[in-house]
C-alpha cells in the first residue's frame, strides 16, 4: 500500500487559493489520488479524484505530475468554511487488492482566517 | 437518501462491557467499512467486507468483529471493551460500478469505555 505525506497544518486567508501538496512516492500502476475533507464532528466527504495530469470539478483541482510521485489539491479562493481537514488517499480504483484497505493518514488541518 | 446510517450516535460503556455499532446503507453499495479516529488522528481501517458473507480485516482489527449477512447491514461488534477502544467510529460504504470508487460516510458514533 501506498503512503501518504502531507503537511500537518496550514494557514490561509479568505479569497487566497490554497494548495495543499501529498507526496506518493511508492504509488503503484493501479493506484488512484483520492481527496476528502473532513468537518469536526462529521464523516469525511469526497472532493476529488484523478490518475494523472490535472482534475477539475466546481470545488477544487487536481494536480498529478508525469511520475505520479505527489500530487497537489488546489482549492480556489477559499472561505472560512473551508477550514477543515483534508486527507490524501492512493489506492486502486474498484474492489480489487489495495482498492479495499483505503487507508487514511493524518491529513492536513486548513485554518482559513478573515 | 439516507445514505449510510450509524447508530447509536453516543454510547458510554464500562469496560469489559460488550456492544454492537449498527451500520446501515440503502444505496445497494457492495462495499462496506469501519473505521475509527481518535482525537487528532486520521482514520484507521478496522474491517471491511466487499459483499455479504465476505469480510477481512484493516489495519487495526483487535477487538472488534464483524459480519455482513446483508448488503445493507455491517454491525460492528466490541466483545469486551477496554478504554482504548474509547473513540469516534465511522462507517463507510462505496458503490462497485462507481467511477470513482467514492466512500460514503455516516456521522459517526462516539463511544467512551470508562
Amino acid at each position: 500500500l501506498a503512503k501518504t505525506t502531507q503537511p500537518i497544518s496550514m494557514d490561509s486567508y479568505e479569497g487566497q487559493e490554497v494548495n495543499i501538496t501529498c507526496s506518493h512516492n511508492n504509488i503503484a500502476t493501479n493506484d488512484y489520488i483520492t481527496w476528502y475533507q473532513q468537518f469536526p464532528s462529521q464523516g469525511p466527504r469526497f472532493i476529488i479524484q484523478g490518475y494523472k495530469t490535472k482534475v477539475t470539478n466546481e470545488v477544487a483541482s487536481l494536480f498529478i505530475p508525469a511520475d505520479r510521485k505527489s500530487s497537489t489539491l488546489s482549492l480556489p479562493r477559499v472561505s472560512l468554511s473551508d477550514t477543515a481537514v483534508y486527507y490524501c488517499l492512493v489506492g486502486e480504483g474498484g474492489l480489487t487488492g489495495g482498492g479495499n484497505k483505503l487507508t487514511f493518514g493524518t491529513g492536513t488541518q486548513l485554518k482559513v482566517e478573515l | 437518501n439516507a445514505g449510510v446510517t450509524q447508530t447509536p450516535k453516543f454510547q458510554v460503556l464500562k469496560t469489559g462491557q460488550s456492544m454492537t455499532l449498527q451500520c446501515a446503507q440503502d444505496m445497494n453499495h457492495e462495499y462496506m467499512s469501519w473505521y475509527r479516529q481518535d482525537p487528532g488522528m486520521g482514520l484507521r481501517l478496522i474491517h471491511y467486507s466487499v459483499g455479504a458473507g465476505i469480510t477481512d480485516q484493516g489495519e487495526v482489527p483487535n477487538g472488534y468483529n464483524v459480519s455482513r449477512s446483508t448488503t445493507e447491514d455491517f454491525p460492528l461488534r466490541l466483545l469486551s471493551a477496554a478504554p482504548s477502544q474509547t473513540s469516534v467510529y465511522f462507517c463507510a460504504s462505496r458503490d462497485r460500478g462507481g467511477n470513482t470508487g467514492e466512500l460514503f460516510f455516516g456521522e459517526g458514533s462516539r463511544l467512551t469505555v470508562l
